[in-house]
């Protein structure tokens, strides 16, 4: 079925780096996605990946993906208390009447501690 | 530019009211999505329009009715909405390559709506 599984929560010490994990289950996945919910807001594409690359670096950010273990992982370097939020991995459906659909995880709430 | 815009930010209803939100992006992307949010919860899909054309309606009440414009606006009308029916209203947009897949969605501030 179409499941995207996350760790509910993280906390980190300000400084530290952060790492949020995701599986997901469809192999025919184009993109793959992270967006970021700050409280009372809406959601903020922080970055993809494209499904023929293993990793991408972009500022603190670093996602890396395993297609073999449909694994994807976001790492924040530094991580600031403007860091803490609801992170969101989600997936592309690209078939049949789903094209285009977007999969979430639940999210990951990150606190991070000063 | 990647935005999208919402109007209003915050909406309260009554049961027996009618009222829309409105969604605009300015991208050229031709594919409009509503979703709803609740509290704690991740966004869930409940219509889309591709080309101005509704292609997806994930079961939702008729008392919410999409309208698709034009390519550049998104319309919610709402209806005799239900208490259970608050919660965080959001716009996406995205393009489609030219395979035919749709991309990379982008999200509006959304609409907090509460119904009394």
């Amino acid at each position: 079925g179409e499941d995207v599984e996350q760790s509910l929560f993280l906390s980190v010490r300000e400084g530290d780096s952060s790492v949020i994990n995701c599986t997901y289950t469809d192999s025919s996945s184009t993109y793959l996605y992270w967006y970021k919910q700050e409280p009372g807001a809406g959601l903020q594409l922080l970055t993809y990946i494209f499904s023929n690359m293993d990793m991408k670096q972009d500022q603190r950010l670093t996602v890396l993906l395993n297609k073999k273990d449909k694994h994807l992982s976001l790492r924040i370097a530094d991580t600031q208390t403007g860091d803490s939020a609801i992170y969101f991995c989600a997936e592309i459906m690209n078939y049949g009447g789903s094209q285009g659909n977007l999969i979430f995880g639940k999210g990951t709430k990150l606190s991070v501690k000063p | 530019d990647t935005e999208v815009t919402q109007t209003p930010k915050h909406l309260v209803m009554g049961m027996t009211n009618k009222k829309s939100l409105k969604c605009e992006q300015h991208m050229g992307h031709r594919a409009m999505y509503w979703y709803k949010q609740k509290a704690k919860k991740p966004p869930e899909l409940m219509f889309v329009y591709s080309y101005e054309k509704l292609s997806i309606n994930e079961s939702v009440p008729s008392r919410f009715s999409p309208e698709c414009p034009n390519s550049s606006l998104l319309n919610l009308h709402l209806h005799a909405l239900q208490p259970e029916d608050s919660a965080l209203y959001l716009c996406a947009s995205s393009r489609t390559s030219g395979s035919g897949l749709w991309e990379t969605q982008y999200f509006g501030p959304g609409t907090r709506l509460l119904v009394l």
